[in-house]
């Protein structure tokens, strides 16, 4: 079956510029997740969506980071005025939420470079 | 809140050798664990949990791990290694939830262990 798939693949982006950053997750799945992965780092977490909204955005570092998802079921990332430290691969998961665990399953990622 | 501290960023070990990866982690809050997986070039894979039970979780490819409560530790083996175990690995936690048991699971993950296979 699909898996959560992640457009693009790679992104390559001028400092100041503006991204977004598409996430589709497994179908049926209400739990939706963004992490960010910097070099030689393991993966922070970013946002939780159940369902249509975000229930914590904790993780987004600062205003220039937003995320939608407007019918429960896609999910894009945004960046606005793109710095070189937001440099990083940004990973999607998704779950269906269960009685204790939700399993998460990832994407392939994003990887963005800002120059 | 939590934290989790991988030991050992690289792990070089010879083909069919065992191998241990050391993860500790810190939490206020009981947590489940869990081992990931990545490949050159692709996302993260479940290689096993622990949710609650036996300490000792077994999980793909022959790898298993032993949750040390008092030790806050959950240290990932393998008997023996194949090259095709060469990867990076990533021990997380999260938070249990609330007192009907259910988290929605957000992740925190330690900064990886790049394990290298050597013929």
């Amino acid at each position: 079956g699909a898996g959560v798939s992640q457009t693009p693949s790679n992104k390559v982006t001028e400092k100041g510029k503006y991204v977004e950053l598409r996430c589709d997750p497994i179908s049926g799945h209400t739990a939706l997740y963004w992490y960010r992965q910097s070099l030689g780092q393991g993966p922070e977490f970013l946002i939780y969506f159940q369902g249509t909204g975000a229930a914590d955005d904790s993780g987004l570092p600062n205003d220039r980071f937003f995320a939608v998802r407007p019918e429960g079921s896609v999910s894009t990332l945004k960046i606005q005025r793109t710095e070189r430290g937001d440099s990083a691969v940004y990973l999607c998961a998704s779950s269906f939420p269960g009685l204790a665990f939700n399993e998460q399953f990832f994407g392939p990622g994003t990887r963005l470079t800002v120059l | 809140a939590q934290s989790v501290t991988q030991l050992d960023s690289q792990v070089p070990v010879f083909e069919e050798a065992p191998v241990e990866l050391r993860c500790n982690y810190s939490s206020s809050v009981s947590v489940y664990l869990f081992w990931y997986v990545q490949y050159p070039n692709q996302g993260l894979q479940l290689l096993l949990k622990y949710l609650s039970g036996s300490t000792l979780v077994k999980g793909i490819n022959g790898f298993e791990a032993e949750f040390n409560k008092s030790q806050t530790s959950f240290h990932l083996r393998k008997p023996s290694v194949h090259i095709s175990d060469t990867a990076e690995y990533f021990c997380a936690v999260s938070d249990i939830g609330d007192a009907g048991g259910t988290s929605y699971g957000k992740l925190t993950f330690g900064q990886g262990t790049i394990l290298t296979v050597h013929p």
